[in-house]
Parts: structure tokens; C-alpha cells; sequence
């Protein structure tokens, strides 16, 4: 069974502060996608990142970058310079395609505080 | 475009009161889901469907909920009767085809479900 486990339950920072929001994923499956969700106070989920486990760059887009080491399976999250406006609960997901049920299995979700 | 729209925001209900939770997908998408967000469990995958027909059901806690596709563009999940340990946020998410295969999800803004 497929499994995302993010260790850190809350994180505060403080505003311009560089943070990394941790991922560690489980699949017996070389074929697979991995997800970075957002879901801000007002409680939408909003989709960030898409990676297929066969990219392993890194991938940048602004403030937001995103690692996936498959040698320690982990997809990690960093945000440079963080804004009040980053703070939010992130969430990692994985899928896997053709497995029949096209579902995601996130992990708990790391609370992000961002402090002016 | 217009996403996912779920309704309604928020329900304070009874305990023993019927529910039920309305969810109109991205026009096109075929695949609809129902997750369910908990503080204790995180974010659940309830129930599926591809092309309106439900393929995996496994997430759906007991007889007490159901949910149904009558089209293409709508879908419910009803609980009857509501409990207590029902109250939790309820998203409905749609992909596309092309988006199923990778597990890239649209959600909606969710349900607030409150059972007193």
C-alpha cells in the first residue's frame, strides 16, 4: 500500500525566512506522481506541483522549489524568503497511475505560520 | 472556467437529521471524488466514480452514507442519520481523463459539516 508521512506536524517561521516542509513517501510502484496541495485558511485545497517519479530535477517556480530524492523517497518543499501569505496547512500526495482507482493518498499535512 | 462547486458551505445539523452534501464537477471531467477532511484522520478518500458509475466504495465508513451520479455533472453524498463523529469537511474533486492518469485533482471549497 502506498503511504505519505510528513513528519512535521507545525511549522512557525518568521517572514522572509527560508523553510522546507519535509515528504516521505511509501510505493512498490517505479511508476508514480507525487502532488504538493495547499489549502489556506479559507479551506480550499488549491494544487501547487505535479512530479512523475521518472524527473528527479529540481524543479523552481518563484519563491517555491521542490526536491524529489528517490534514493531516501522524499519530496521535499522549500519556500525562500517566506510571506504571511504562504501560511497555510501543505499538503504531499502521491498516485499511481493505472492502479485502477486513480486516487491520491496524502499525508496529515504540515501547518505553516508565517509571523510579520 | 468555473470549478468545482460544492453546496452546501456550511450545515449545523442534528444528530439523527438526514444530510445531504451537493456537488456539481468540472464541466467535462469524468471522474468525481468524495474526500472527507477530519483534524484525527486527515484527508480520506470516501468514494469514486468514472464516467458516473462508482468504482471503489471502500472509503465509505458505513451503511449510513451514500452517494450517487445521476449525470455527468451532478453527484451527492448523503448520510442518514447523521452523527456526531460525522462532522468533518467535505470535498468533492473532479479530473479529466488526461488528469486522471497522473491523479492531478480539481477540488471544490468543501462542505463544513457540524452534527450536534
Amino acid at each position: 500500500a502506498q503511504k505519505v508521512t510528513q513528519a512535521q506536524t507545525e511549522i512557525s517561521v518568521v517572514e522572509k525566512e527560508d523553510v522546507t516542509l519535509d515528504c516521505v513517501y511509501e510505493t512498490r510502484d517505479t511508476t508514480y506522481y507525487l502532488f504538493w496541495y495547499k489549502q489556506p485558511p479559507s479551506g480550499e485545497l488549491v494544487f501547487l506541483i505535479r512530479r512523475n517519479s521518472f524527473d528527479e530535477q529540481n524543479e523552481i517556480s518563484g519563491r517555491y522549489s521542490w526536491n524529489l530524492q528517490k534514493s531516501t523517497s522524499s519530496f521535499n518543499f522549500t519556500i525562500t524568503a517566506s510571506q504571511v501569505v504562504d501560511s497555510a496547512v501543505y499538503f504531499c500526495a502521491l498516485s499511481e497511475p493505472g492502479a485502477g482507482s486513480y486516487q491520491l493518498t496524502f499525508g496529515k499535512g504540515t501547518k505553516l505560520s508565517v509571523i510579520p | 472556467d468555473a470549478g468545482v462547486i460544492q453546496s452546501p458551505r456550511h450545515e449545523v445539523t442534528e444528530m439523527g437529521q438526514e444530510v445531504t452534501l451537493r456537488c456539481k464537477p468540472i464541466s467535462g471531467h469524468n471522474s468525481l471524488f468524495w474526500y472527507r477532511q477530519t483534524m484525527m484522520r486527515g484527508l480520506e478518500l470516501l468514494i469514486y466514480f468514472n464516467n458516473n458509475v462508482p468504482i471503489d466504495d471502500s472509503g465509505m465508513p458505513e451503511d449510513r452514507f451514500s452517494a450517487k451520479m445521476p449525470n455527468a455533472s451532478f453527484s451527492t453524498l448523503k448520510i442518514q442519520p447523521s452523527e456526531p463523529r460525522d462532522s468533518a469537511v467535505y470535498f468533492c474533486a473532479s479530473s479529466s481523463h488526461r488528469d486522471s492518469n497522473t491523479g492531478e485533482l480539481f477540488f471544490g471549497e468543501g462542505s463544513r459539516l457540524t452534527v450536534l
